[in-house]
């Protein structure tokens, strides 16, 4: 039973366009949402997160955005860069712990 | 300030070995937890630990056993390997305040043959 979904593996976008990553989630308790970047071979580092009182949450070229009623949330990068290729991990905060969606692999062609 | 450290870094276990996956975090975080990284599978839980002396088990606990005596080590052991615990572990420890991100080592690549 995934709590936290990712659709889609894959995600190829051309440098300085927009790359949009999205996930879903079921437990409508969850209150709190990360995204996280992985390289090969490194373990996952925390890029941005959104609080359930907000609907968006921008920090330089990444901005979430958090759809409560659809229990949706989406990652925009802009523009995208070819240092952006990684696979994007979306997490919701559940008691005491953190729950990952499968993750989407961005790559960014220059 | 190192954050989380694991070790070793890649391992190669026989069937039926025993070994134990170390982790350390000098930013006394009460949370900590182990995560396997398989494709197509994101990152699944293990076991984690909201302070010394408690343990939980997650999602994939089954095969793997924790402990934790001290806030810093949380170390996750494999009690009889099986090629279907070959992955990638993460070990990964937070704050207890509610809205926190979550700290991870560099990962430890387990071959299970």
């Amino acid at each position: 039973d995934q709590q936290v979904k990712q659709n889609s593996p894959s995600l190829s976008v051309q440098e300085g366009r927009i790359s949009i990553l999205n996930c879903d989630y079921t437990n409508s308790m969850f209150d709190y949402f990360l995204w996280y970047k992985k390289y090969p071979a490194e373990g996952p580092t925390f890029l941005i997160s959104i609080s359930s009182i907000k609907d968006k949450n921008e920090d330089g070229r990444f901005t979430v955005f958090l759809n409560k009623s659809a229990k949706h949330l989406s990652l925009h990068i802009v523009p995208s860069q070819p240092g952006d290729s990684a696979v994007y991990f979306c997490a919701a905060k559940g008691t005491y712990k953190y729950i990952f969606g499968t993750g989407t692999r961005l790559k960014v062609l220059a | 300030n190192a954050g989380v450290t694991q070790t070793p870094k890649f391992q190669v276990l026989k069937t039926g070995q025993s070994m134990t996956l170390q982790c350390a975090q000098d930013m006394n975080h009460e949370y900590m937890s182990w995560y396997r990284q398989d494709p197509g599978m994101g990152l699944r839980l293990i076991h984690y630990s909201v302070g010394a002396g408690i343990t939980d088990q997650g999602e994939v606990p089954n095969g793997y056993n924790v402990s934790r005596s001290t806030t810093e080590d949380f170390p996750l052991r494999l009690l009889s390997a099986a090629p279907s615990q070959t992955s990638v572990y993460f070990c990964a420890s937070s704050y207890r305040t509610e809205n926190t991100e979550a700290f991870f080592g560099q990962g430890t690549r387990l071959t299970v043959v």
